[in-house]
């Protein structure tokens, strides 16, 4: 059974780095694409990125100014940096496995609300 | 706004038929990407529900089940029971922005 848990801090100021770390239980870690999702409160859910084992990124277009992910496979966690935060950055984040085949995000965290105030 | 376009929200009493339809466009499900879907309980994470168009998960009861025509989805939850309350969200993938995306989500009532 796949499992994620993930952590990081859950207040910052405007212009600070948003930091969060997702470690992943059973499963392949190196088969598999890892995402992060945020979900701003009462609204959609917006796709920021993926990272392979092997390093390699995808990040959302919106976001790739600020957007950092990086990887450590001997720990099996995948973790995100997001610099010079601003309000429209408060949302849940989470970590997800995928985009698997079929471009699906099959097992997810259990989210995070990161909130971003002066 | 969404490149996916869904309806807010939608309801129906137990027992009935309740469609949530998602609309895009031929830079994604028209294109041929694939759709799923996931159903986000309030407070929780999204929880996969249909892959690749109108797959379920093992365990995943067959009230639910989806289709894709053009550029449109639609998610169909029969024999509509109070646990369904949720939220409901399409994904796929654009090939000219060069994301994953989701839908606005909607809100399935049950009255």
């Amino acid at each position: 059974q796949v499992q994620l848990h993930q952590w990081g801090a859950g207040l910052l100021k405007p212009s600070e780095t948003l930091s969060l770390t997702c470690a992943v239980y059973g499963g392949s870690f190196s088969a598999y694409y890892w995402s992060w999702v945020r979900q701003p409160p009462g609204k959609g859910l917006e796709w920021i990125g993926e990272i392979n084992h092997t390093g390699g990124t995808h990040y959302n277009p919106s976001l790739k100014s600020r957007v950092t992910m990086s990887i450590d496979t001997s720990k099996n966690q995948f973790f995100l940096n997001l610099a010079s935060v601003t309000a429209a950055d408060t949302a849940v984040y989470f970590c997800a496995r995928g985009p698997t085949r079929n471009r699906v995000f099959d097992y997810w965290a259990q989210g995070a609300l990161v909130t971003v105030s002066s | 706004q969404s490149v996916l376009t869904q309806p807010p929200s939608v309801s129906g009493a137990p027992g009935q038929r309740v469609t949530v339809s998602c609309t895009g466009s031929s830079s994604n499900i028209g294109a041929g990407y694939e759709v799923n879907w996931y159903q986000q309980l309030p407070g929780a994470a999204p929880k996969l529900l249909i892959y690749a168009n109108d797959n379920r998960p093992s365990g995943l009861p067959d009230r639910f089940s989806a289709s894709t025509s053009g550029t449109s989805a639609s998610l169909v939850i029969t024999g509509l029971q109070a646990e369904d309350e949720a939220n409901y969200y399409c994904q796929s993938y654009d090939g000219s922005l060069g994301v994953s995306l989701f839908g606005g989500g909607t809100k399935v009532a049950v009255l």
